[in-house]
């Protein structure tokens, strides 16, 4: 069965610094991958998503990640914080076949000044 | 475009009580999935649909029920609440053909007393 695991429930970073949030995922043949970003009290919104081709990926606001398929991981990072960015990310692995979305357990950012 | 449309945003629900949460897109999409957020735990999914007059159990089924008589509507029903049915829930849409990422409505806060 699939699965994806987010290391660490709570990252801090000050404002300009480098965002890494952890993602690693189960999967016996590359699965379709994405980034989703929660604001307080709203819906999940899409950073960025991983299917096939070129393994870095571009996304909203600044961030990109990494597929490494020798890893299984895929990596959200952001060069330099801004405090808007404060939120929880999750990571979620989608199967080749099937629609079903598996999500990590989130990390939470936080932004100092 | 509307979206993915959860109603209500907030509900409070006596031990016992049934209720339906309701959903609704207009995107055309099959895959229509139910969520349910609690901290720590990041999103399990409840019940999904990969079209109209099909449903199946995610991972957390028990003491929801769901239908889904039209493309457009997927409601998720609380047969008799427990107050561990406590939490955000999220509805969420998608294409099955290519690999597209979900599409989330703004969620339910529930609360069962």
């Amino acid at each position: 069965a699939q699965s994806v695991t987010q290391l660490g429930s709570h990252v801090s970073v000050s404002e300009g610094a480098l965002v890494l949030l952890r993602c690693n995922y189960s999967s016996s043949v590359p699965p379709y991958l994405f980034w989703y970003v929660q604001y307080p009290n709203q819906g999940l919104q899409l950073l960025l998503k991983y299917t096939t081709g070129a393994t870095l990926v571009k996304g909203i606001n600044g961030f990109e990640a990494e597929f490494k398929k020798s890893e299984t991981s895929f990596h959200l990072t952001k060069p330099s914080a801004h405090m808007s960015d404060a939120a929880e990310y999750f990571c979620a692995v989608r199967p080749n076949q099937g629609g079903k979305l598996i999500f990590g357990q989130g990390t939470e950012l936080s932004v100092k000044p | 475009n509307a979206g993915v449309t959860q109603t209500p945003k907030f509900q409070v629900l006596k031990t016992g009580q049934s209720m339906t949460l309701q959903c609704a897109q207009d995107m055309n999409h099959e895959y229509m999935s139910w969520y349910r957020q609690d901290p720590g735990m990041g999103l399990r999914l409840i019940h999904y649909s990969v079209g109209a007059g099909i449903t199946d159990q995610g991972e957390v089924p028990n003491g929801y029920n769901v239908s889904r008589s039209t493309t457009e509507d997927f409601p998720l029903r609380l047969l008799s609440a427990a107050p561990s049915q406590t939490s955000v829930y999220f509805c969420a849409s998608s294409s099955t053909g290519a690999p597209t990422e979900a599409f989330f409505g703004q969620g339910t806060r529930l609360t069962v007393v």
